[in-house]
C-alpha cells in the first residue's frame, strides 16, 4: 500500500483563521479523499479530490468552508476556512488502493483544536 | 440509505482471551463492499479486510477470523487470544451505490489489558 503523510500533524488554532493541511503520497494516485473525525465520534467523508478538477463534496460540506486542491497524483491540500471550536477534529486524508475506491488507505491525520 | 451499527461501544478483555466485534449493516443494493479498520492510539486508520457481497467466505488471517453472514447482515470480526496491542477502536465500514464514500460505523474501543 502507498505511504501517506500529512502535515501537520497537530495544530492549536484561534477561531476566524483558517489551516491548510497537506497530504503527501509516495507514488501516484487516481483518487484521494478527506475525511473528518470529530471527538469520540466516526468517519465522515467530506470530498473527494480531483486532480484537474474541483473536488466532489458531500451533502453537509461546502466548497467555502473547504476549499480542497488536487495539483497532482500525488498531492492534496484540504484548508479549513474561518474556523470555529466545531471544527475540532481529527481531518484524514485516504487513497485508493490497487482495488480502487474500495479499498482506501489512511494518513496518519491532523489533529485540529480551535480554541 | 446506508447504515453500519457497532452496537459495543468499548469491550474490555484480559490479555489471552477471544473477543468478537460485532458489526451490522444495512444497504438496499446488492453489490456492496465490507470494511475494518483498526485505529490504534497514536490515530493512524490501519486497513484491515475488505469483503465484497458476494463473498461470503469466512477469512482468516492469523488470529484474526471474519463471519460475513448475509442473511443476519452481520461482518463480525473475531480476535483470538488478544494481545495488550490490539487494544484499539475498530471501526466496520459500507460502500454500497456510486461514488466513493465509505459509511462507517461509531467504532468499537477494545482495551486489552494484562
Amino acid at each position: 500500500s502507498a505511504v501517506i503523510s500529512q502535515k501537520p500533524s497537530r495544530d492549536i488554532c484561534q477561531r476566524g483563521t483558517s489551516l491548510t493541511i497537506q497530504c503527501q503520497v509516495d507514488s501516484q494516485v487516481t483518487m484521494m479523499f478527506w475525511y473528518r473525525q470529530q471527538p469520540g465520534q466516526s468517519l465522515t467523508l467530506i470530498a473527494t479530490a480531483n486532480q484537474g478538477s474541483e473536488a466532489t463534496y458531500e451533502s453537509g460540506f461546502v466548497i467555502d468552508k473547504f476549499p480542497i486542491s488536487r495539483p497532482n497524483l500525488t498531492f492534496s491540500t484540504l484548508t479549513v476556512s474561518n474556523m470555529s471550536p466545531e471544527d475540532s477534529s481529527i481531518y484524514l486524508c485516504s487513497v485508493a488502493g490497487a482495488g480502487g475506491p474500495y479499498e482506501q488507505y489512511f494518513g496518519p491525520g491532523t489533529r485540529l483544536t480551535v480554541t | 440509505a446506508q447504515k453500519v451499527t457497532q452496537a459495543q461501544t468499548e469491550i474490555s478483555v484480559v490479555e489471552k482471551e477471544d473477543v468478537t466485534l460485532d458489526c451490522v449493516y444495512e444497504t438496499r443494493d446488492t453489490t456492496y463492499y465490507l470494511f475494518w479498520y483498526k485505529q490504534p492510539p497514536s490515530g493512524e486508520l490501519v486497513f484491515l479486510i475488505r469483503r465484497n457481497s458476494f463473498d461470503e467466505q469466512n477469512e482468516i488471517s492469523g488470529r484474526y477470523s471474519w463471519n460475513f453472514q448475509k442473511s443476519t447482515s452481520s461482518f463480525n470480526f473475531t480476535i483470538t487470544a488478544s494481545q495488550v496491542v490490539d487494544s484499539a477502536v475498530y471501526f466496520c465500514a459500507l460502500k454500497s451505490g456510486g461514488g466513493n464514500k465509505l459509511t462507517f460505523g461509531t467504532g468499537t474501543q477494545l482495551k486489552v489489558e494484562l
